[in-house]
This record gives structure tokens, sequence and C-alpha cells, in this order.
């Protein structure tokens, strides 16, 4: 079947830098997916990994190893406005996306 | 980008009446749309996947017959709410994926319904 895991919660503090940590078991692999929700909010897309490395996209980074099941989405020069939670998702074998339960994110001044 | 719009945005109901929730894509056509179930401090809940011109997919655990899906077009699926609970209220959204972008386009999110049944 399909796991993912990521942390609960994680506070930063505004202008720091901050890795969410994402791990997953899928019996294929079709890219992984990270979002960002505020609260309220549908989510809006932040990032696509389907090889391995990691892909810059102004603040955010978004790293995936697929022999490790393990992405992380990096997020530097943190803003108040950053605050929200971030999930990560996998397609599975029918294109659906599972997702993981989300990381809600504190920023503090 | 892609836009997805939902309407209408919140809705409050008596219990026992239904409520239609329409998604649109607004400039791409969208063979499948996906309606998601979110509880307040919860991950997303993939209730149902609409096709275009054929039934909907319905995950385990969520009632067809309660809530109706039809996906009539390229650019509209609708969900329907019957005999609506107490326990149904929770904000919906649907996502739409590119027909472009084959199976592997990133879903578009609409920006959800708040869902309130008194």
């Amino acid at each position: 079947g399909q796991n993912i895991d990521q942390p609960t919660e994680m506070t930063a503090t505004e202008g720091a830098i901050v890795q969410i940590n994402c791990t997953y078991q899928t019996s294929g692999f079709n890219g992984l997916f990270w979002y960002q929700q505020h609260a309220g909010e549908a989510p809006t897309f932040l990032s696509y990994n389907v090889l391995d490395g990691l892909e810059e996209k102004g603040r955010f980074s978004s790293f995936l190893s697929r022999s490790k099941g393990y992405s992380y989405l990096l997020l530097k020069e943190l803003q108040m406005k950053d605050s929200a939670s971030y999930l990560c998702a996998v397609p599975d074998s029918n294109y659906q996306l599972i997702w993981g339960a989300g990381t809600k994110l504190i920023i503090k001044p | 980008g892609a836009v997805v719009s939902q309407h209408p945005s919140w809705v409050i109901c008596k219990s026992g009446t239904s409520v239609k929730i329409e998604c649109r894509s607004l400039d791409f056509q969208a063979t499948t749309m996906f309606w998601y179930r979110q509880f307040p401090k919860q991950s997303l809940m993939l209730m149902a996947t609409s096709n275009e011109g054929s039934k909907a997919t319905y995950e385990q655990g969520v009632e067809k017959d309660k809530f109706l899906i039809n996906h009539a077009s390229l650019t509209l699926s609708t969900l329907t709410v019957t005999s609506a609970h107490p326990e149904d209220s929770s904000f919906y959204i649907c996502s739409a994926r590119d027909l472009l972008a084959g199976d592997m386009g990133e879903q578009y999110f609409g920006p959800g319904t708040r869902l309130t049944v008194t």
C-alpha cells in the first residue's frame, strides 16, 4: 500500500530557513508533489519532483531521493505569510494523489 | 496558470435539504476532476474521482447515493449533497487535471466550498 509520513508541526523564525521532510512508501513511483495550504483555503501547487536532486524555485526548493523514499521542502528567508500547512502527495497507480497529513508551519517574528 | 472555480464559496442549509456545488475549469479542459472533503485540522480526504461522460468512482466509505456527482462536460463537475445532515458540514474542495498535461499533470484546486448544515 501507500504510506506518507511528515511531521505534524514545525516552528521557525522569520527570516530563517526551514526544511520539511516527507518519507513515502509506494508500490511504484510517479513523482512527488508539494502543496501549500493556508487555513480555510484550498491547496496551491508548489513543486513536482520525479527525478533525484534539488529543484529550486525562488525561496522554495524541493529535493527528492527515490532510493531513500525521501523528499524535503526547503523554505528560505521565511516570511510571516509562509505560515501554512505543507502537504506532501504522491500519485498512486491510478494517478490519484495520496496525501500526507500535512505539516503545520508556524512562523514567529 | 490554470484556474478552477467553485460555487458557492460557502453555504448554510437546513438538515434534510440538498446542496449542489459546482466546479469549473475556466481556461483548460479537464477529463478528470476530483472531489475532496476536509474536516478542521485534518488532511484532504478524496471522496470521488469524476470522469467526463462516465460515472464517478467513489472512495470506500463514501455513499454514492448521498453524494451525487455529475461531470457533464470537460469544464464542469457538480457535487450534490442530498439530505444533508450536520455531520456533512465540512470544507469541500474540487480539483481538476489538465487534459493536455496527461496523467502526470498537477491538480489545480478550486477555492473550496464551506458547507454548514444546521
